[in-house]
């Protein structure tokens, strides 16, 4: 099925410890995007990719880094990782042909540290 | 910063009653966009209006846009349980065309 996968769905981290979440988009997308989610917070920018190549900070980028491999892959690093990076992420793509912008969501990754 | 606000945070409704709610943003947009996300998932593109149009359907939804007010509305008619889920506005960021600003989203309960 077309769209956007993220891994892992789930995962626990200690504090201090890194991980990267993987995002790959089949929809040919130029742009790519990754989004927390917390609590009456609403979603949050953290970093996006406006095409291949380049990548833009968003809202909240403190503490994330991000690569943009090739077209469809767009993955998102926590160097080491602090309770208040406990969230749901979402990557996302969009393409602005035929002047749409509208974005297809990942499934989200639930990150706990602790 | 938050572009988009939506009104009420939740909303509680029959079955077959209409549900509207409401999206302010602060600064001159092109477009709007509305998306729908059910609990435990990704969030579900549902329409996009232009700043040239006044008012988009699609299916039981239809959205008005009054960038006079910098207002939106989403009105879904006549709702069933399985429109259950929150319901976000998004707006391009003042910063970048290819960057939407979400609001918190209004959480709608539709009872059967």
């Amino acid at each position: 099925n077309a769209g956007v996968t993220q891994t892992p769905k789930f995962q626990v981290l200690k504090t201090g410890q890194s991980m990267t979440l993987q995002c790959a988009q089949d929809m040919n997308h130029n742009s790519m995007y990754w989004y927390r989610q917390d609590p009456g917070m609403g979603l949050r920018l953290i970093y996006y990719s406006a095409s291949e190549g380049t990548t833009d900070k968003g809202e909240v980028p403190n503490g994330y880094n991000v690569s943009r491999l090739n077209k469809r892959e767009f993955s998102l690093r926590l160097e080491s990782a602090a309770p208040s990076q406990t969230s749901v992420y979402f990557c996302a793509s969009s393409s602005k042909d035929r002047g749409s912008y509208g974005y297809t969501f990942g499934s989200g990754t639930r990150l706990t540290v602790v | 910063s938050q572009q988009g606000e939506e009104d009420p945070q939740a909303l509680s409704i029959q079955e077959g009653e209409n549900a509207t709610m409401n999206c302010s943003y602060k600064t001159s947009i092109n477009n709007l966009q509305w998306y729908r996300q059910n609990s435990g998932r990704g969030l579900v593109h549902l329409i996009l209006i232009r700043s040239n149009e006044r008012e988009k359907h699609s299916g039981r939804l239809r959205v008005t846009l009054d960038t006079s007010k910098k207002s939106s509305s989403l009105l879904i008619t006549a709702s069933r349980a399985a429109d259950t889920a929150s319901y976000f506005c998004a707006a391009p960021s003042t910063s970048g065309t290819y960057k939407y600003i979400f609001g918190t989203g209004t959480r709608l309960k539709v009872l059967a």
